[in-house]
């Protein structure tokens, strides 16, 4: 298995209150991505990194914002969470950015109430 | 929106062959097809992606129509643990994003 871990697994936050997720790596890849999963869909991108300090934007990007400072850490920030953001959140790793596999995270399950 | 078709479920008896259909009919020539799989609560997990060659490796086989409108995914012996949803994603070279449709739900059965 690739070596991602995302924290926490799983989080409780109250609406309106900041809430940062993050991805660590240890396979030194270049690009890191964030999605989200609700029930009976599939997979929305967030924010994606092409590398440190190089982000942007996916299809479903309001309300969060991303940093990466290092190689090995994506962090995936709620500024303000809604109960629209309750959701199981992936991060992802590839190679490159345009083809092979993606490897993913075990998921982070955040509950908004 | 997601460019692939798929059934929402399908069952198969543990030991025979699972084949998961996908349509595709708006391909691109530079688009290759992609296969995932997400056991229930986990990741996806990537399983096998090919452009119009048939693929095999040790966890399945991508057969692709000569058209390239529709692929299926071959998983020669399920088991048990093959219960999951499976995602066939089209994605070209020149784009980083996989969009996602709703997947089949595969059921091994005993």
């Amino acid at each position: 298995d690739a070596g991602i871990t995302q924290s926490p697994r799983h989080k409780v936050t109250e609406t309106g209150t900041p809430v940062t997720l993050r991805c660590h790596q240890t396979e030194n890849h270049r690009y890191m991505y964030w999605y989200r999963q609700d029930p009976g869909h599939g997979l929305r991108l967030i924010h994606y990194s092409y590398g440190v300090k190089d982000t942007d934007k996916g299809e479903v990007s309001d309300g969060y914002s991303v940093s990466r400072s290092k190689t090995e850490d994506f962090l995936l920030t709620l500024e303000s969470a809604t109960s629209s953001q309750t959701s199981v959140y992936f991060c992802a790793i590839t190679r490159l950015d345009r083809s092979t596999e993606a490897f993913f995270g075990q998921g982070t399950r955040l509950t908004v109430v | 929106d997601a460019k692939t078709t798929q059934p929402p479920s399908m069952d198969c008896a543990e030991g025979r062959a699972a084949n998961l259909p996908c349509n595709h009919s708006t391909i691109s020539g530079n688009e290759y097809v992609y296969w995932y799989r997400q056991i229930h609560s986990q990741g996806p997990q990537y399983i096998i992606h090919g452009l119009k060659n048939n693929e095999t490796n040790e966890m399945a086989s991508l057969i692709i129509t000569e058209d390239r409108k529709s692929s299926t995914l071959i998983l020669p012996h399920a088991t048990l643990r093959d219960t999951a949803v499976y995602y066939c994603i089209v994605k070209g070279d020149s784009n980083y994003q996989l969009i996602w449709g709703a997947g089949t739900k595969l059921i091994i059965k005993p």
